[in-house]
This record gives structure tokens, sequence and C-alpha cells, in this order.
């Protein structure tokens, strides 16, 4: 089984300012983990995942979130925020080699960017 | 590539009334997707795992008879909210999974259903 934990249902920083939006997982199983980026009244899109590969996980936008095994986290960073950034966040894992399961998400983190 | 389309992108109905919500992926095959339901600002909850030429798997508390869900192809999955009742407004998305990469699910932009 896996469950996401997202610290901090709603996150404010300013403009230009260091962006950390945590995430801490638990499995079963070797994980799969992502973050996506939710903009009001649209379906999901993709930021980075982890697949087993780098521990440091790059994605769009200049986002980059690092897997911490012994401490079970996925946080994710931003050197800069910028106002577009403004959003909604979920972490999401599913099982390494699991077939068909679904992703299991968090309850998400809403961005603000303050000008 | 890896796009998922869903139709319609919002839809507004009166109580009593049936309303179908199409997820395609549109360049590749999915044997598996998912439907999601979100309520406002709040995360996704799983509502079914639809396979195609299967019957779909539902969550615990998820209605089978009133949230009808038919995988009949590769590239299509479809959700039907029969009987609709304002309770069933929310936010539907669906993901599919391609057969060649399990590593990650794609999303459709969502359907926004309003029941009066």
């Amino acid at each position: 089984a896996q469950s996401v934990t997202q610290l901090g249902s709603h996150v404010s920083v300013s403009e230009g300012a260091l962006v950390l939006l945590r995430c801490n997982y638990s499995s079963s199983v070797p994980p799969y983990l992502f973050w996506y980026v939710q903009y009001p009244n649209q379906g999901l899109q993709l930021l980075l995942k982890y697949t087993s590969a780098a521990t440091l996980v790059k994605g769009i936008n200049g986002f980059e979130a690092e897997f911490k095994k012994s401490e079970t986290s996925f946080h994710l960073t931003k050197p800069s925020a910028h106002m577009s950034d403004a959003a909604e966040y979920f972490c999401a894992v599913s099982g390494r080699n699991s077939g068909n399961t679904p992703l299991v998400f968090g309850k998400g983190t809403r961005l603000s960017v303050i000008a | 590539g890896a796009v998922v389309s869903q139709h319609p992108s919002r839809v507004i109905c009166k109580s009593g009334t049936s309303v179908k919500i199409e997820c395609r992926s549109l360049d590749f095959q999915a044997t598996t997707m998912f439907w999601y339901r979100q309520f406002p600002k709040k995360s996704l909850m799983l509502m079914a795992t639809s396979n195609e030429g299967s019957k779909a798997t539902y969550e615990q508390g998820v209605e089978k008879d009133k949230f009808l869900i038919n995988h009949a192809s590769l590239t299509l999955s479809t959700l039907t909210v029969t009987s609709a009742h304002p309770e069933d407004s929310s936010f539907y998305i669906c993901s599919a999974r391609s057969t060649g990469r399990k590593d990650e699910q794609f999303f459709g932009p969502g359907t926004r259903l309003t029941v009066l």
C-alpha cells in the first residue's frame, strides 16, 4: 500500500524567493514518485518524476525534486518563484513494477506567489 | 505525444438525467484508464480502474451502478453518471497508462459536471 503526505496545504512565497513544497511518502514496494501541477479548472500537468534513475530529478519550469529514501521524502524546489508558478501542486506515488496500480495522491499544496 | 482528451469539458444537466464523459488516448494505446473525482480545493479521489475488455474495478464507496464505466477499445473509456443529482457535481478527470510505459499516467484536462 502507498500513501503520500504533503505538509502544508498552503504555501506563500515572494516573487524571486525559494519555493519548497514538502512531500513524504509511504510505500511497501519501491516507489515511483511524481509531482503534478494543476491550474484552476484544468487537468494535471506532470512536472517531474522519479523512476529509480538519478535521485535528483529535474523537471519543467525550473522545478526539481530529490528522492531521499532514508527520509522517505520527495520535496519539490525551485530557486526563484515566478508569479506564473501560483497553482495547486500534487505529489503522487505508485508502486514500481506494479502493473496497473493507480497513482495515490497527496492532498495538494496551494502555492501563492506575492509580488 | 501521450495526449489524453476528455469530452465534454463542461456539462450542465438537470437532476435525474444521465451524463456521459469520454476519455480518449489520442496517440497511444491504453489498456488501463483511471477515473478520478476532484471536489473543490481537494485532492483527486480514485473512483475506478478501467481495463480494456473487462469490467472496471471500483474503489470502496463508489457506486458502480451509478457511475458506469465502459472501456470498449484501447483508446476510449467512458464514464456515465446515471440519474445525476446535485451532489454528483464535481470535476472528473481521467488518466491513461500506455501499454508500453507503466511508469507514468497521462491525464486528461478534466470535465466539470454541474447538476442543477
